[in-house]
């Protein structure tokens, strides 16, 4: 079946612990991207990336890290997480050339 | 740049009552158009697209957007709700030259009344 999954589902974690929330897709698709959910504010990208060691900042990048090591994985890093960063995070792939994004079932984090 | 404004946060309408959500966008290129669905604890899903051609572009289960350029609009519409469609709905933009970043508005929560 093809699918973006993304783990852990649920997090709480305490101010400045370091945690990584993983991405991977089977669709072989060349862009991923992440996105924050925040009630009332939408969805809003934090990275993106549109290949392999190819990645880019987007709208609110601040706090965050990613990596695109490999083809199928995209992680999102928060160094040191804030309460700030207490929201809802999706991430999402495509094909180059196709405009439909795929998202994944969403991570709940919640920063003490 | 982008930006989409979703001009209700909430739209309450009975069973079997046609449904409007409207989108407005603003853009100094020309943009490609989205309308996503995320129902209750799930992740988006598309539902429609305009990227070009016809203006009047239909969708999965039934619903249908129009892109009015001269408006910088996108509104979705179905003509019978279903207790099914009980969801958020989210209008979404991006740059037509590269499509990297895909703009979102604030999200329209559509609750059908039996």
């Amino acid at each position: 079946e093809a699918q973006v999954t993304q783990n852990p589902r649920y997090l709480i974690t305490v101010t400045g612990k370091k945690l990584t929330v993983t991405c991977s897709q089977n669709m072989n698709h060349e862009y991923m991207s992440w996105y924050r959910q925040d009630p009332g504010l939408g969805l809003r990208q934090i990275y993106y990336s549109m290949n392999v060691e190819v990645t880019d900042k987007g709208d609110v990048p601040e706090g965050y890290k990613v990596s695109r090591k490999e083809k199928r994985n995209f992680p999102l890093i928060l160094e040191s997480p804030s309460p700030n960063q207490t929201s809802l995070y999706f991430c999402a792939s495509r094909a180059s050339g196709f405009y439909e994004q795929y998202f994944g079932p969403g991570t709940r984090l919640t920063v003490t | 740049a982008q930006s989409v404004t979703q001009l209700d946060s909430q739209v309450p309408v009975f069973e079997e009552a046609p449904v409007e959500l409207r989108c407005n966008y603003s853009s100094s290129v020309s943009v490609y158009l989205f309308w996503y669905v995320q129902y209750p604890n799930q992740g988006l899903q598309l539902l429609l697209k305009y990227l070009s051609g016809s203006t009047l572009v239909k969708g999965i289960n039934g619903f249908e957007a129009e892109f009015n350029k001269s408006q910088t609009s996108f509104h979705l519409r179905k003509p019978s709700v279903h207790i099914s469609d009980t969801a958020e709905y989210f209008c979404a933009v991006s740059d037509s030259r590269g499509a990297q970043k895909l703009v979102f508005g604030q999200g329209t929560r559509l609750t059908i009344n039996p």
